[in-house]
């Protein structure tokens, strides 16, 4: 079974301060994981993803995400936090078993910046 | 702007309806994912279709069923309705070739659906 943890339902940061969300993961197998971004009444928006190749990940917006099997964690972070990354974050890990795809969500973490 | 559609935008409807939630993928994406985003169970995984054939299955009730048609659009039917389906829904689409790590989905922007 495979699942992802986000370990904080919310972040509070100020603008131009760096942003850090947390995110485990448990795999039985070298997962692919992910990370989207919803805004309010928005879809969902791929920020960047990991799928085994270089273990440090630049996405989309400045945000970057460095995959560590020895801690099992993928974190999401951004140097300097801008108002118009207030929004929420999904932490996600793919099956990959024949042509199965499904993602699996973590319950997301809610950031707000603060001006 | 992802490339998948879905139609509606927002559904209202009652109790005991059945309504029908619609998907065209990005242009030659093959496969069609459902998701439900609901404040208690979160974003969970209900089915998967590719190139017309379901192919996973996930925390879908029996009253749900979906198909994916020969021009790959798909759609959910959700029947018996009660006010606990009220959530709102995601199709996402991946170009779905069997043996590839790359195979990104696309989220299509979601059905909101109130069930008074």
């Amino acid at each position: 079974a495979q699942s992802v943890t986000q370990l904080d339902s919310h972040v509070s940061v100020s603008e131009g301060t760096p942003v850090l969300l947390r995110c485990n993961y448990s795999s039985s197998y070298s997962p692919s994981l992910f990370w989207y971004v919803q805004h309010p009444n928005k879809g969902l928006q791929l920020l960047l993803k990991y799928t085994s190749a270089a273990t440090l990940v630049k996405g989309i917006n400045g945000f970057e995400a460095e995959f560590k099997k020895s801690e099992t964690s993928f974190h999401l972070t951004k140097p300097s936090a801008h108002m118009s990354d207030a929004a929420e974050y999904f932490c996600v890990v793919r099956l990959f078993s024949g042509s199965a795809r499904q993602l699996t969500f973590g319950s997301g973490t809610q950031l707000t910046v603060l001006p | 702007d992802s490339g998948v559609t879905q139609t509606p935008k927002h559904l209202i409807t009652a109790t005991g309806q059945r309504v029908t939630l619609r998907c065209s993928p990005r242009s030659g994406d093959l496969s069609v994912y459902w998701y439900q985003q609901s404040l208690d169970q979160g974003l969970q995984f209900l089915i998967q279709y590719y190139n017309g054939e379901e192919r996973a299955k996930g925390n879908i009730l029996e009253r749900f069923s979906a198909q994916q048609f020969p021009d790959l659009h798909s759609e959910l039917n959700l029947s018996s309705l009660e006010l606990g389906d009220s959530a709102l829904y995601f199709c996402a689409s991946s170009a779905g070739v069997t043996g590839t790590s790359t195979d990104t989905q696309y989220f299509g922007p979601g059905t909101r659906l109130t069930v008074l």
